[in-house]
């Protein structure tokens, strides 16, 4: 069955340390998608990517990066994280543009900055 | 810009009361409306749709129905069970802009057998 993992579950790093959460999708979808969940904020859109070498800012993107060089995977990268950073991470994935059929969810990496 | 605003929970019921959870959003063009769900420690799911006006989604004894003229998506269900506990999301997209979900703050539902 099509799936989309994130990898890892639970992360803890120092402040300052690059960090690399990984996203794994096998539906093809051409859209991915970078989410962080807080109290109170719901989900905030951190990039976004319409396809391979495509990639896109979100609405809290500073300090996040990623790169999209094959279908599957778009990693999202901590350059120097921060406390603030602490956060569930969401990837989800979806159809091409013009048929939309919903976002597929991953289950998520709990990233704690101490 | 675009923006979905939830009712403020954290919601607490007894097991088959009624619920609802209010939903009214701003958009810029004509949005299609969804409600996820988000269950302890798992991703969220869809749960219902709507993508035009007075289109009701259903799924799983919860319905919502895309109100225009309110600017309203209110997700409702007759009889809550204690599984239906959770975090439920609404949220909208602008298909012929960006294709990107705006996602309301999430209501924590709590149902009590």
């Amino acid at each position: 069955d099509a799936e989309i993992t994130q990898s890892p579950r639970h992360k803890i790093t120092e402040t300052g340390r690059q960090v690399t959460l990984a996203c794994h999708q096998t539906w093809n979808h051409n859209n991915m998608f970078w989410y962080r969940q807080d109290l109170g904020h719901g989900l905030r859109l951190i990039h976004y990517s319409y396809g391979v070498h495509d990639t896109n800012k979100g609405e809290v993107s500073d300090g996040y990066s990623v790169s999209r060089s094959n279908t599957e995977d778009l990693p999202l990268t901590l350059e120097s994280a921060a406390s603030s950073q602490t956060s569930v991470y969401f990837c989800a994935s979806s159809e091409s543009k013009g048929t939309w059929q919903g976002y597929t969810f991953g289950s998520g990496t709990r990233l704690t900055v101490v | 810009g675009n923006s979905v605003t939830q009712m403020e929970g954290p919601v607490t019921l007894s097991e088959e009361a009624f619920l609802t959870i209010n939903c009214t959003y701003t958009a810029t063009g004509y949005p299609s409306l969804f409600w996820y769900v988000q269950y302890p420690g798992e991703g969220l799911q869809l749960l219902l749709k709507a993508t035009k006006a007075d289109d009701k989604g259903s799924n799983k004894g919860f319905e919502a129905t895309y109100r225009k003229e309110t600017t309203s998506f209110h997700l409702e269900k007759g009889s809550v069970q204690v599984s239906d506990s959770a975090v439920y999301f609404c949220a909208l997209i602008l298909i012929q802009g960006a294709q990107k979900l705006v996602f309301g703050q999430g209501t924590r539902l709590t149902i009590n057998p």
